[in-house]
């Protein structure tokens, strides 16, 4: 039972380039999440998914897109990377997408764009 | 708009004192906060939580006292050790409603030996 799991660990891109992180979990829930934390700014939603087959927007979602696969895997999308995106990507997952179920988070992918 | 104020921002405790972290939210619907500790290089993972029908929840050297005439709540370690070197989220959400949750900034906490 690996919980959730992301990759790659880390990435450096260039500006303008693209790329997608990686989430899945193998707890049976049906809602997940993506969040960035950036010093001084805790953790801002950017995505998520109450369910499959569905997805919203968050506080921060400009920029990014979202696939929600399948009930396991959820994915983060930069079209067209710039420097304001470097951060640390913490994917997490939930039973259902109620504010006090327990959010299981992954160990997070650092992401670096020059 | 900020829904929930963390503070301090940092925080150093000598190992064996009481580290304390505050916060403070608007919204009056809130009915559930939760912290979550975070360690270096790991995700976040839920510590403790709190309903407002009681003033104080203990789980070993953790303790969450809420007051709900101030709309305050915060996280005591008692006995802090090294190990506890983390930083620590609050958080707020409404229960039974489809609301995210949502987090304070973060607290740096740095127990030294």
């Amino acid at each position: 039972n690996a919980g959730v799991t992301q990759t790659p660990k880390f990435q450096v891109l260039k500006t303008g380039q693209s790329m997608t992180l990686q989430c899945a979990q193998d707890m049976n829930h049906n809602s997940m999440y993506w969040y960035r934390q950036d010093p001084g700014m805790g953790l801002r939603l950017i995505y998520y998914s109450a369910s499959e087959g569905t997805t919203d927007k968050g506080e921060v979602p400009n920029g990014y897109n979202v696939s929600r696969l399948n009930k396991r895997e959820f994915s983060l999308r930069l079209e067209s990377a710039a420097p304001s995106q470097t951060s640390v990507y913490f994917c997490a997952s939930s039973v259902q997408a109620r504010g006090t179920d327990t959010q299981y988070f992954g160990p997070g992918t650092r992401l670096t764009v020059l | 708009q900020q829904q929930v104020k963390q503070s301090p921002q940092s925080l150093i405790v000598q190992k064996g004192g009481i580290s304390i972290i505050n916060c403070a939210y608007e919204n009056t619907a809130f009915d559930y906060f939760p912290w979550y500790q975070q360690f270096p290089g790991k995700g976040p993972a839920l510590l403790i939580a709190i309903r407002p029908d009681v003033s104080e929840k203990k789980e070993g050297r953790f303790t969450i006292s809420f007051n709900k005439s101030a709309k305050q709540f915060s996280l005591h370690i008692m006995d802090s050790q090294p190990g506890d070197s983390a930083t620590y989220f609050c958080a707020a959400a409404k229960h039974g409603g489809s609301e995210k949750l949502v987090f304070g900034k973060g607290t740096k906490l740095t127990v030294n030996p």
